[in-house]
């Protein structure tokens, strides 16, 4: 049973491009966390979706970024012209329910860097 | 709004002794509270968490935390460090009641010495 996956691993970018992360969650798992962690900083949650629905985007920056959770594939985390401030470890998370009484079972991340 | 503090940065322990991880939470109600560790590069494993019940918890590779609602803490501790338990230490809580996103501490950095 293959857990939370994420790709790519690590991904450079130069100032101005796009970055695509993608997240596919455990199976059986239909809600979707993503968290950013900067360096020397614990994870900051950003946005939270269930399938192809946005519930909570309360921690994803109001430009730039965003997030979709399409019926089929994966969830996509979607950068649009990077700035070196985006270097990050992006981590998805998924979960089987909707509370906090679910886990969330978390991915090895996505490292960007912004050159 | 609800914070996680681990007062320590970082925490040197020689192999074999006790290890203690502070964690203190700010929140209106009485949160679900996990402990994860993270390897370098890696992704996050949940060591332990705290629902309800008995306020000692026990979890993977010999780890225990102990909820303190006077407190509002809550503490992880291993009686005997394994240089393999070197990591990055996060407490995180989440909300009981409707969706619960994870509010995350800034971590504990363990460092193993022989």
């Amino acid at each position: 049973n293959a857990g939370v996956m994420q790709n790519p691993r690590h991904l450079v970018r130069r100032r101005g491009q796009e970055a695509r992360l993608r997240c596919s969650p455990m199976k059986g798992h239909s809600h979707v966390y993503w968290y950013r962690q900067l360096p020397e900083e614990g994870l900051k949650f950003m946005v939270y979706l269930q399938k192809e629905n946005i519930i909570d985007e309360s921690g994803m920056p109001k430009e730039r970024f965003s997030a979709e959770f399409p019926k089929e594939g994966p969830s996509i985390l979607r950068i649009q012209q990077v700035v070196r401030g985006d270097s990050a470890a992006y981590f998805c998370a998924s979960s089987p329910g909707r509370d906090g009484n679910y886990e969330q079972y978390f991915g090895p991340g996505t490292r960007l860097t912004v050159t | 709004a609800q914070s996680v503090t681990q007062p320590d940065i970082h925490i040197t322990v020689s192999e074999g002794a006790s290890l203690e991880l502070r964690c203190n939470y700010s929140y209106g109600a009485t949160p679900y509270l996990f402990w994860y560790v993270q390897s370098p590069g890696q992704g996050l494993q949940l060591l332990l968490k705290y629902f309800s019940g008995d306020t000692l918890v026990q979890g993977i590779k010999g780890f225990e935390a102990e909820f303190k609602r006077s407190q509002s803490s809550f503490n992880l501790r291993k009686p005997s460090v394994h240089w393999s338990d070197a990591a990055e230490y996060f407490c995180a809580v989440g909300a009981r009641s409707g969706y619960s996103t994870l509010t995350f501490g800034k971590g504990t950095m363990l460092l193993v010495s022989p």
